[in-house]
Protein backbone atom coordinates (compact mmCIF):
# COMPACT_ATOMS: atom_id res chain seq x y z
CA UNK A 1 0.00 0.00 0.00
CA UNK A 2 0.95 3.55 -0.67
CA UNK A 3 2.49 5.40 2.56
CA UNK A 4 -0.23 8.55 2.98
CA UNK A 5 0.99 11.19 4.79
CA UNK A 6 -1.74 13.62 7.17
CA UNK A 7 -1.85 16.16 8.87
CA UNK A 8 -1.71 15.32 13.44
CA UNK A 9 -4.45 17.67 13.96
CA UNK A 10 -7.54 19.70 12.60
CA UNK A 11 -10.04 22.26 14.21
CA UNK A 12 -13.28 23.04 12.71
CA UNK A 13 -16.35 25.03 14.39
CA UNK A 14 -19.67 23.56 14.19
CA UNK A 15 -21.70 24.13 11.35
CA UNK A 16 -18.63 24.70 8.84
CA UNK A 17 -17.46 22.67 6.49
CA UNK A 18 -14.29 20.07 7.76
CA UNK A 19 -11.94 19.21 5.42
CA UNK A 20 -8.95 16.47 6.21
CA UNK A 21 -6.53 16.67 3.68
CA UNK A 22 -4.35 13.35 2.58
CA UNK A 23 -1.40 13.13 0.46
CA UNK A 24 -0.38 9.82 -1.64
CA UNK A 25 2.36 10.84 -3.70
CA UNK A 26 3.50 7.13 -4.90
CA UNK A 27 -0.24 6.31 -5.35
CA UNK A 28 -0.31 3.19 -7.69
CA UNK A 29 -2.72 2.73 -10.67
CA UNK A 30 -4.53 0.07 -8.64
CA UNK A 31 -5.17 1.51 -5.71
CA UNK A 32 -8.17 2.86 -4.45
CA UNK A 33 -8.19 6.00 -1.26
CA UNK A 34 -10.68 5.00 1.50
CA UNK A 35 -11.40 6.64 4.63
CA UNK A 36 -12.39 6.00 8.12
CA UNK A 37 -12.79 7.69 11.24
CA UNK A 38 -12.45 6.54 14.69
CA UNK A 39 -14.51 7.86 17.94
CA UNK A 40 -12.89 7.91 20.79
CA UNK A 41 -12.24 4.38 22.04
CA UNK A 42 -14.64 3.34 19.60
CA UNK A 43 -13.78 0.74 17.16
CA UNK A 44 -13.01 2.43 13.53
CA UNK A 45 -15.81 2.97 11.79
CA UNK A 46 -15.82 2.97 6.94
CA UNK A 47 -16.63 6.68 5.78
CA UNK A 48 -15.99 6.09 1.92
CA UNK A 49 -13.74 5.42 -0.72
CA UNK A 50 -12.89 6.74 -4.21
CA UNK A 51 -10.37 5.56 -7.24
CA UNK A 52 -10.11 8.63 -9.33
CA UNK A 53 -13.71 10.42 -9.00
CA UNK A 54 -15.41 12.62 -7.00
CA UNK A 55 -17.44 10.18 -4.57
CA UNK A 56 -20.10 11.67 -2.28
CA UNK A 57 -22.26 9.91 0.26
CA UNK A 58 -24.71 10.58 3.43
CA UNK A 59 -21.89 10.97 5.46
CA UNK A 60 -19.07 12.72 3.42
CA UNK A 61 -17.52 13.48 -0.31
CA UNK A 62 -14.46 12.55 -1.52
CA UNK A 63 -12.09 15.09 -3.76
CA UNK A 64 -9.54 13.43 -5.42
CA UNK A 65 -6.87 15.21 -7.55
CA UNK A 66 -6.63 14.68 -11.03
CA UNK A 67 -3.12 13.45 -11.01
CA UNK A 68 -4.35 11.16 -8.03
CA UNK A 69 -1.72 12.14 -5.64
CA UNK A 70 -3.91 13.88 -2.57
CA UNK A 71 -7.66 13.96 -1.70
CA UNK A 72 -9.99 15.52 0.96
CA UNK A 73 -12.20 14.12 2.69
CA UNK A 74 -15.39 16.68 3.62
CA UNK A 75 -17.91 16.53 6.06
CA UNK A 76 -20.11 19.14 5.01
CA UNK A 77 -21.72 20.54 8.36
CA UNK A 78 -19.48 19.27 10.94
CA UNK A 79 -21.25 18.15 13.98
CA UNK A 80 -19.64 17.53 17.71
CA UNK A 81 -20.05 13.93 17.20
CA UNK A 82 -17.58 14.34 14.08
CA UNK A 83 -14.50 14.92 16.77
CA UNK A 84 -12.91 11.72 16.11
CA UNK A 85 -9.30 9.99 14.32
CA UNK A 86 -9.93 10.11 10.36
CA UNK A 87 -7.51 8.01 8.75
CA UNK A 88 -6.59 7.44 4.92
CA UNK A 89 -5.79 4.82 3.56
CA UNK A 90 -4.12 3.89 0.22
CA UNK A 91 -5.43 -0.01 -0.68
CA UNK A 92 -5.16 -2.13 -3.53
CA UNK A 93 -6.69 -5.75 -3.57
CA UNK A 94 -4.76 -8.41 -5.00
CA UNK A 95 -2.59 -10.59 -2.57
CA UNK A 96 -3.07 -7.95 0.12
CA UNK A 97 -6.97 -7.86 -0.46
CA UNK A 98 -8.91 -6.79 3.40
CA UNK A 99 -5.45 -6.07 4.76
CA UNK A 100 -5.75 -2.42 5.78
CA UNK A 101 -2.89 -0.27 6.99
CA UNK A 102 -4.17 2.26 9.83
CA UNK A 103 -2.07 5.35 10.27
CA UNK A 104 -1.69 7.82 12.63
CA UNK A 105 -4.58 9.68 11.27
CA UNK A 106 -5.86 13.12 11.65
CA UNK A 107 -7.21 14.12 14.71
CA UNK A 108 -10.19 16.38 14.15
CA UNK A 109 -11.93 18.18 16.88
CA UNK A 110 -15.11 20.20 15.88
CA UNK A 111 -15.61 23.10 18.80
CA UNK A 112 -18.84 24.95 19.24
CA UNK B 1 -29.01 -6.66 14.71
CA UNK B 2 -25.89 -6.44 17.12
CA UNK B 3 -23.40 -6.17 14.59
CA UNK B 4 -19.70 -6.83 15.69
CA UNK B 5 -19.48 -8.34 19.22
CA UNK B 6 -16.57 -8.97 21.70
CA UNK B 7 -15.65 -10.52 24.92
CA UNK B 8 -14.73 -9.45 27.25
CA UNK B 9 -14.56 -5.79 27.08
CA UNK B 10 -11.84 -5.59 30.19
CA UNK B 11 -8.94 -8.32 31.25
CA UNK B 12 -5.81 -7.71 33.36
CA UNK B 13 -3.17 -10.38 32.88
CA UNK B 14 -0.09 -11.51 34.67
CA UNK B 15 2.57 -12.44 32.81
CA UNK B 16 2.72 -15.96 30.95
CA UNK B 17 -0.83 -16.21 31.79
CA UNK B 18 -2.87 -17.14 28.18
CA UNK B 19 -6.25 -16.37 27.40
CA UNK B 20 -9.03 -16.21 24.31
CA UNK B 21 -10.58 -13.14 22.99
CA UNK B 22 -14.07 -13.75 21.52
CA UNK B 23 -15.57 -12.42 18.34
CA UNK B 24 -18.64 -13.33 16.52
CA UNK B 25 -20.41 -11.01 14.08
CA UNK B 26 -23.92 -11.54 12.85
CA UNK B 27 -24.07 -10.04 9.57
CA UNK B 28 -23.42 -13.06 7.55
CA UNK B 29 -19.36 -11.89 6.61
CA UNK B 30 -17.08 -14.20 5.04
CA UNK B 31 -13.52 -12.09 6.01
CA UNK B 32 -12.97 -11.61 9.89
CA UNK B 33 -9.96 -9.52 10.97
CA UNK B 34 -7.84 -9.03 14.31
CA UNK B 35 -6.13 -5.60 14.69
CA UNK B 36 -4.28 -4.21 18.01
CA UNK B 37 -4.12 -0.40 18.82
CA UNK B 38 -1.50 0.59 20.77
CA UNK B 39 -1.87 3.97 22.78
CA UNK B 40 -1.48 6.78 20.24
CA UNK B 41 -0.86 4.51 17.46
CA UNK B 42 -3.08 3.50 13.99
CA UNK B 43 -4.21 -0.19 14.08
CA UNK B 44 -1.98 -3.19 12.85
CA UNK B 45 -3.41 -6.33 11.68
CA UNK B 46 -2.42 -9.41 13.80
CA UNK B 47 -4.64 -12.06 11.31
CA UNK B 48 -7.79 -12.70 9.17
CA UNK B 49 -9.75 -14.92 8.03
CA UNK B 50 -10.84 -14.73 4.43
CA UNK B 51 -13.00 -17.28 4.67
CA UNK B 52 -14.68 -19.82 6.96
CA UNK B 53 -11.52 -22.41 7.42
CA UNK B 54 -8.39 -20.29 6.24
CA UNK B 55 -6.63 -17.33 8.40
CA UNK B 56 -3.24 -15.78 7.24
CA UNK B 57 -1.06 -13.86 9.21
CA UNK B 58 -0.94 -10.12 9.16
CA UNK B 59 1.62 -7.88 10.25
CA UNK B 60 2.28 -8.63 13.73
CA UNK B 61 1.22 -11.98 14.24
CA UNK B 62 4.07 -13.27 16.99
CA UNK B 63 2.82 -14.50 20.21
CA UNK B 64 -0.95 -14.97 18.71
CA UNK B 65 -2.80 -17.96 17.50
CA UNK B 66 -6.47 -17.50 15.83
CA UNK B 67 -9.52 -20.01 15.69
CA UNK B 68 -12.21 -19.38 12.88
CA UNK B 69 -14.51 -21.60 14.46
CA UNK B 70 -17.49 -21.00 12.08
CA UNK B 71 -18.54 -18.49 9.95
CA UNK B 72 -19.52 -16.13 12.38
CA UNK B 73 -16.51 -16.80 15.07
CA UNK B 74 -13.43 -15.37 15.23
CA UNK B 75 -11.18 -16.05 18.09
CA UNK B 76 -7.74 -14.92 19.20
CA UNK B 77 -5.57 -16.63 21.50
CA UNK B 78 -2.78 -15.45 23.60
CA UNK B 79 -0.34 -18.71 24.87
CA UNK B 80 1.93 -16.87 27.23
CA UNK B 81 0.89 -13.54 27.97
CA UNK B 82 3.57 -10.29 27.55
CA UNK B 83 3.75 -6.93 28.56
CA UNK B 84 4.50 -5.84 25.25
CA UNK B 85 0.86 -7.17 24.34
CA UNK B 86 -0.63 -4.67 26.26
CA UNK B 87 -3.28 -3.06 23.92
CA UNK B 88 -6.73 -2.59 22.58
CA UNK B 89 -8.01 -5.66 20.34
CA UNK B 90 -9.88 -4.82 17.69
CA UNK B 91 -11.81 -7.88 15.51
CA UNK B 92 -13.70 -6.68 12.44
CA UNK B 93 -15.74 -8.28 9.86
CA UNK B 94 -16.53 -7.81 5.98
CA UNK B 95 -18.13 -9.18 3.23
CA UNK B 96 -15.66 -11.12 0.96
CA UNK B 97 -16.52 -8.96 -2.14
CA UNK B 98 -16.08 -5.58 0.21
CA UNK B 99 -13.06 -6.25 2.39
CA UNK B 100 -12.26 -2.41 2.22
CA UNK B 101 -15.66 -1.78 3.83
CA UNK B 102 -14.83 -3.38 7.38
CA UNK B 103 -16.86 -3.01 10.57
CA UNK B 104 -15.22 -2.81 14.12
CA UNK B 105 -16.32 -4.32 17.24
CA UNK B 106 -15.88 -2.45 20.68
CA UNK B 107 -12.60 -3.63 21.66
CA UNK B 108 -11.15 -5.53 24.68
CA UNK B 109 -8.98 -3.65 26.67
CA UNK B 110 -6.21 -5.86 27.73
CA UNK B 111 -3.31 -5.06 30.64
CA UNK B 112 -0.80 -7.49 30.92
CA UNK B 113 1.11 -6.87 34.17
Amino acid sequence: DAKTTQPPSMDCAEGRAANLPCNHSTISGNEYVYWYRQIHSQGPQYIIHGLKNNETNEMASLIITEDRKSSTLILPHATLRDTAVYYCIAHAGGTSYGKLTFGQGTILTVHP
Amino acid sequence: NAGVTQTPKFQVLKTGQSMTLQCAQDMNHNSMYWYRQDPGMGLRLIYYSASEGTTDKGEVPNGYNVSRLNKREFSLRLESAAPSQTSVYFCASSDMARTYEQYFGPGTRLTVT
